[in-house]
Formats: C-alpha cells, structure tokens, sequence
C-alpha cells in the first residue's frame, strides 16, 4: 500500500514558468516532509522540508507547502530553470522515527 | 561536507551468487539504510540500522541481508542473487533522532547508487 503517492509520473515545464509538484499521503502520524531531487547516475540529494506544525517553507526559487487537512504537499519552483530537469522525490517521516516513506518520483523537464 | 560513498557504480553478477555492496559514511551518523530504486516504483527501504550490530527489516527485506560492524560501514549482501534483484541500490545515512521534531540537518544523504545487474 503506497503511503506517499506522487500522481503525475513526468511534468514538462518552460524555462521561467513555475513548476508544481504534488504529493499525497495517506498516514496521519507523519510529521515531517522532505524532497529530494535526483540526477540520472547520482544519489538524491536533499531539497527542502517542512515540519507538521508549518504549511509553508521557503527556500530561494523553491518553496514548499503542506495542506493537513487534505494530506497533500506541494513543491513550488519559480522560475524554473533548465538545470531544474531531474527527478523530484517526495518523502514522509512517520513520528518519533528516522525512516522515511518515498513517494514514486516525478521526472521534470524544463524546456528553453 | 557529508561524504557516503558505495564501493561500486556499476556491478554485473550471476544468478545464485553471493553479492556484497558496501557503504561507507564519513560523518559519524548513527543511522545508515538500503534502498532500491526501480522505474514507477520510487525508493523502498530494504534494511536500516541505527548502532553497530543492530539492524532492523525495512519494506523488502527478502532476499537480502545486512551487516554493521563499524558504525561507518553498512554492508548489504544478496545471498543468492536472482534476476529480479536488477536495480540501482542507495545508501543513505543520517544523525539520529533524539526527540521533538526533525530539522533539516536531520536529514538522509546518498551515496551515488550502484546499478547492478543480475544475468
């Protein structure tokens, strides 16, 4: 059973335009949440988080939201960039634990 | 920097041998986990461990086990590897949790991946 589900398997986005990444999850007693982004041929590398207790995160052209309620986050990036194309990975931290659930990736393109 | 390095990028084995993929991490974290990356599929945990000798079963653990002996090193061994072990293995690792809520320094770092494959 997939507790992080990232819908949209690849997002194709012009150079300057905002890309939106989503994110469910079904696990109410996650309490923290990560993306990571990944290059073909290398390790993910962290992106941004958010803690339960915020619903928003901001980091530069990246920023992060949380919506509780619909167990939903997103991932903002304004302007997006052509060194943006990579895999997005969204990931849970269940409470008092140090794993983390990933969701299945989103492949963006950001095209000239 | 954090440094977690994998002894191999790329590994090309026989089914039924025994694989050994190593991870080693520079930061003194007390945590280190496998992962396995697999198109549609994301990363899933395979073993994790938070102390020297302790170990514990992540999502799919079968088929596989774990070694830590010195708390840099993690090593993830296939007893007998089967075809439906291709994939890209991670390593990660992290500082440990010890209360309240994580920050971003609390976070996982990757190795760069082996890609094996299994014939």
């Amino acid at each position: 059973d997939q507790q992080v589900k990232q819908n949209s398997p690849s997002l194709s986005v012009q150079e300057g335009r905002i890309s939106i990444l989503n994110c469910d999850y079904t696990n109410s007693m996650f309490d923290y949440f990560l993306w990571y982004k990944k290059y073909p041929a290398e390790g993910p590398t962290f992106l941004i988080s958010i803690s339960s207790i915020k619903d928003k995160n901001e980091d530069g052209r990246f920023t992060v939201f949380l919506n509780k309620s619909a167990k939903h986050l997103s991932l903002h990036i304004v302007p997006s960039q052509p060194g943006d194309s990579a895999v997005y990975f969204c990931a849970a931290s269940p409470y008092n634990t140090d794993k983390l659930i990933f969701g299945t990736g989103t492949r963006l393109q950001v095209f000239p | 920097d954090v440094k977690v390095t994998q002894s191999s990028r790329y590994l090309v084995k026989r089914t039924g041998e025994k694989v050994f993929l190593e991870c080693v991490q520079d930061m003194d974290h007390e945590n280190m986990f496998w992962y396995r990356q697999d198109p549609g599929l994301g990363l899933r945990l395979i073993y994790f461990s938070y102390d020297v000798k302790m170990k514990e079963k992540g999502d799919i653990p079968e088929g596989y086990s774990v070694s830590r002996e010195k708390k840099e090193r993690f090593s993830l061994i296939l007893e007998s590897a089967s075809t439906n072990q291709t994939s890209m293995y991670l390593c990660a690792s992290s500082f440990r949790l010890v209360g309240g809520l994580p920050s971003s320094t609390d976070t996982q770092y990757f190795g760069p991946g082996t890609r094996l494959t299994v014939l």
